[in-house]
This record gives structure tokens, C-alpha cells and sequence, in this order.
């Protein structure tokens, strides 16, 4: 069962243009995770944010969460071509350690 | 830096063939996770495992079994091969207690002929 949905499905923009991309759950959370894929590799974890926070920031990414709407954003910053990749919300539910990945932005930065 | 690594890039196995998915993580966690991706439906987990030899079914199980027999190495086992799980399978670790992160192993290309 995919409990993230990410929107939009894919993104191009221009070196240095701001890149936004949403996820949207359906259940109570316990945290909301980003990571970050380049093609044919492994996941890399970018940020975590918990239920009881609203915003984070880290580095060039910011981070927003709203549990009311069950809706998170990731904002990249001064886009560059290095963060051409897929970029995946997971959510971790109450309860367990596991976590339940949305089906990812591919998002494409040409310089 | 917390090293998760798995035994193969690309694999070519036939049908019916029994094949084994090996990861090893250095990192001491307690948890370790198998998933598989495909294009279009991200990533689903197929086993869990909270300690040595504990192991909870996620999402998508059949024709898989798991085993965890030491606390950094964590194995998927396709009983017999079929052209419908060739996929991506990425391994995957993390502390346990509900907050941490989960580190990924670069991934096995599995191809099914």
C-alpha cells in the first residue's frame, strides 16, 4: 500500500531556479523523511522532519510538514545540475521502524 | 560513514534458479530491510528484520524468504526465480526506536530470464 504520493511525477528546471516537490500521506505519522536517488543507485537520505515540527532546513533544502493536511514540501534551493536525481518521501508510522516510500519526482536541472 | 553494501551490482539468473541476496551493514543496527523497485511504483518492502533472526513480512512476500542468521548481514532468498521479480533490489538499515533514518546499499539489478 503506498502511503506517499509525490507530485509532481517530474520536474525540469534551469541551474538555479528553486525546485519544489510535494508528497501527500494518508495516515498519522510519527516522522516524514526525504531521500534522495541518483539513477541506477542506492537511496540517500536527505532530511528528516517529525510530527511535531512544522519546518526544517538543511543546507539548500527546506522542509515543511502540515499533519492537518497530511502534506509535506521539499524545496531545493539555487537548483544545480548535480541535483538532477529522484527524490522520495517516505513516512514513518507510529509504532514501527518501518517506512512507507511514495513513488518519487524525478527532477532534471540543466545547466 | 555508516556502510551498507550488497554482494552484486547485476545479476542474470534463470527461471526456476534459487538466488541469494546478500547485505552486510557495519554500523551495528538493529534493523535491516529488503525492497524492490520498480518503474512507476517506488520502493516495497518485501521483508523486515528487527534483530537476529526475528523478521516481519511488509508488503510484497510471496516467492521471497529472508534470513537473518548475524545482526550485520541479512539475506533474500528467491526459492525459485521467476521472470516477474526481475527488478531493482535495494537493502537497507537503520537504529530502531521509531526515529532514525534507514541507509541504503547502492542496489542489485536482478534479471529473470
Amino acid at each position: 500500500s503506498q502511503q506517499g504520493e509525490e507530485d509532481p511525477q517530474a520536474l525540469s528546471i534551469q541551474e538555479g531556479e528553486n525546485a519544489t516537490m510535494n508528497c501527500s500521506y494518508k495516515t498519522s505519522i510519527n516522522n516524514l523523511q526525504w531521500y534522495r536517488q541518483n539513477s541506477g543507485r542506492g537511496l540517500v537520505h536527505l532530511i528528516l522532519i517529525r510530527s511535531n515540527e512544522r519546518e526544517k532546513h538543511s543546507g539548500r533544502l527546506r522542509v515543511t510538514l502540515d499533519t492537518s493536511k497530511k502534506s509535506s514540501s521539499l524545496l531545493i534551493t539555487a537548483s544545480r545540475a548535480a541535483d538532477t536525481a529522484s527524490y522520495f518521501c517516505a513516512t514513518g508510522l507510529k509504532g514501527t521502524d518501518k517506512l512507507i516510500f511514495g513513488t518519487g519526482t524525478r527532477l532534471q536541472v540543466f545547466p | 560513514d555508516v556502510k551498507v553494501t550488497q554482494s552484486s551490482r547485476y545479476l542474470v539468473k534463470r527461471t526456476g534458479e534459487k538466488v541469494f541476496l546478500e547485505c552486510v551493514q557495519d554500523m551495528d543496527h538493529e534493523n535491516m530491510f529488503w525492497y524492490r523497485q520498480d518503474p512507476g511504483l517506488g520502493l516495497r518492502l518485501i521483508y523486515f528484520s528487527y534483530d537476529v533472526k526475528m523478521k516481519e513480512k511488509g508488503d510484497i512476500p510471496e516467492g521471497y524468504s529472508v534470513s537473518r542468521e548475524k545482526k550485520e548481514r541479512f539475506s533474500l532468498i528467491l526459492e525459485s526465480a521467476s521472470t516477474n521479480q526481475t527488478s531493482m533490489y535495494l537493502c537497507a538499515s537503520s537504529y530502531s526506536e521509531f526515529r532514525y533514518e534507514q541507509y541504503f546499499g547502492p542496489g542489485t539489478r536482478l534479471t529473470v530470464t
